[in-house]
């Protein structure tokens, strides 16, 4: 099964702050990994897909850039609904595995 | 609008088994699969499987196979899970999600509301 490791496992932001979460793939996945956002109580939200590619309706805040193994979600400005909890998901091959999950507190 | 519309909370005790129904609208059934996601307690997020919309194909968890069953009813646009033998460990939220094409891969483009299964006795 190839793993998924998030880091930071949380962080405290301020609103404006630019923020950035990595996540590692045990091995190459080529461009197969997803972002989502999760909110308490709530079902995740696709952010980004295949790496890079923005969901349709969501703000252009929101990046995802990388490939192979390595990967990046950037939030250029934290805005307050933005305090979540952020995923990646790697669907390269199954199981489609997700990390462990990155909590984005408010400072 | 996409809207898939799972059953309600369930109590269980351990050994017994659990049915979750996913009912899908607002896009073609048979043109996407249905993918089972749960959470358990302030954890993380743990795929489970996928079924095809269209041939019943399926893709199971390797630690949940043989306790897990996916299936689809296409008149009702409506997947279900059904997971047996329950310990207490399956407590969790589940998920069907939509993968957002025909195939196992892909991403999540819609979710249901969640149902929560919880186990004890």
């Amino acid at each position: 099964d190839i793993q998924m490791t998030q880091s930071p496992s949380s962080l405290s932001a301020s609103v404006g702050d630019r923020v950035t979460i990595t996540c590692q793939a045990t091995q190459d996945i080529n461009n197969y990994l997803n972002w989502y956002q999760q909110k308490p109580g709530k079902a995740p939200k696709v952010l980004i897909y295949d790496a890079s590619n923005l969901e349709t309706g969501v703000p252009s805040r929101f990046s995802g850039s990388g490939s192979g193994t390595d990967f990046t979600l950037t939030i250029s400005s934290l805005q307050p609904q933005d305090f979540a909890t952020y995923f990646c998901q790697q669907s390269y091959s199954a199981p489609r595995t997700f990390g462990q999950g990155t909590k984005v507190e408010i400072k | 609008q996409v809207q898939l519309v799972q059953s309600g909370v369930e109590v269980k005790k351990p050994g017994a088994s659990v049915k979750v129904s996913c009912k899908a609208s607002g896009y073609t059934f048979t043109s996407y699969g249905i993918s089972w996601v749960r959470q358990a307690p302030g954890q993380g997020l743990e795929w489970m499987g996928w079924i095809s919309g269209d041939t019943n194909n399926t893709d199971y968890a390797q630690n949940l196979q043989g306790r897990v069953t996916m299936t689809t009813d296409t008149p009702t646009n409506t997947a279900y899970m059904e997971l047996r033998s329950l310990r207490s460990d399956d407590t969790a939220v589940y998920y069907c999600a939509r993968s957002s094409s025909l195939e196992s891969s892909g991403w999540y483009d819609y979710w249901g509301q969640g149902t929560l299964v919880t186990v004890s006795s």
